[in-house]
């Protein structure tokens, strides 16, 4: 089994719609489980941090299931600047993430 | 400005030729990391280091050389450069706590010809 896995999109949306994005990992012992966005040539900035009990900013929400090894991210109210790719990542042992190959969004008007 | 940067943003070399690409953090954090982004492949993490004078191996540190004398540096050297090594390099940094979150600067682009 890959260490993550999503799945690459396109997802092509409508403004307004909603939209959610799931990443399976496979070390059991991981922690610290993120969202980052990249915008095209750009460097990943850090979306949100997933926590156990689930967390929401502003129009994002995120979800970790521990028990599937999975973490979402739940976009509402889609907008053009939500056009990006979203990349799973998790901590490993130690110091060390590990980055999804991303999800690409991309809001059309 | 305070942040992390890169330098150079673009960089052209032919194979063979060292390249050092620069890191710069105004952060004071203990953590810096160097990875490179290709088509098909992600972020992989080619270096890091836990604090000046100490670095460690990432899953791609062939044909890599990094060194941190100082805290707010972290210079990539490519020894010999070689068409593989055409990629986008990220450096990024996170501080201390037990929070793994890491900051990326804008990236170099580099294309070994």
């Amino acid at each position: 089994r890959k260490e993550v896995e999503q799945d690459p999109g396109p997802f092509n949306v409508p403004e307004g719609a909603t939209v959610a994005f799931n990443c399976t990992y496979s070390n059991s012992a991981s922690q610290s489980f993120f969202w980052y966005r990249q915008d095209c040539r750009k460097e990943p900035k850090l979306l949100m941090s997933v926590y156990s009990s689930g967390n929401e900013d502003g129009r994002f929400t995120a979800q970790l299931n521990r028990a599937s090894q999975y973490i979402s991210l739940l976009i509402r109210d889609s907008k053009l600047s939500d056009s990006a790719t979203y990349l799973c990542v998790f901590n490993q042992a130690g110091t060390a993430l590990i980055f999804g190959k991303g999800t690409t969004l991309s809001v059309s008007s | 400005d305070a942040g992390i940067t890169q330098s150079p943003r673009y960089k052209i070399t032919e194979t063979g030729r060292q390249v050092t690409l620069m890191c710069h953090q105004t952060w004071s954090h203990s953590y810096m990391f160097w990875y490179r982004q290709d088509l098909g492949h992600g972020l992989r993490l080619i270096y890091y280091s836990a604090a000046a004078d100490i670095t460690d191996k990432g899953e791609v540190p062939d044909g890599y050389v990094v060194s941190r004398s100082k805290t707010e540096n972290f210079p990539l050297t490519l020894e010999s450069a070689t068409r593989s090594q055409t990629s986008v390099y990220f450096c990024a940094s996170r501080g201390q706590g037990l929070t793994y979150e890491q900051y990326f600067g804008p990236g170099t682009r580099l294309t070994v010809t």
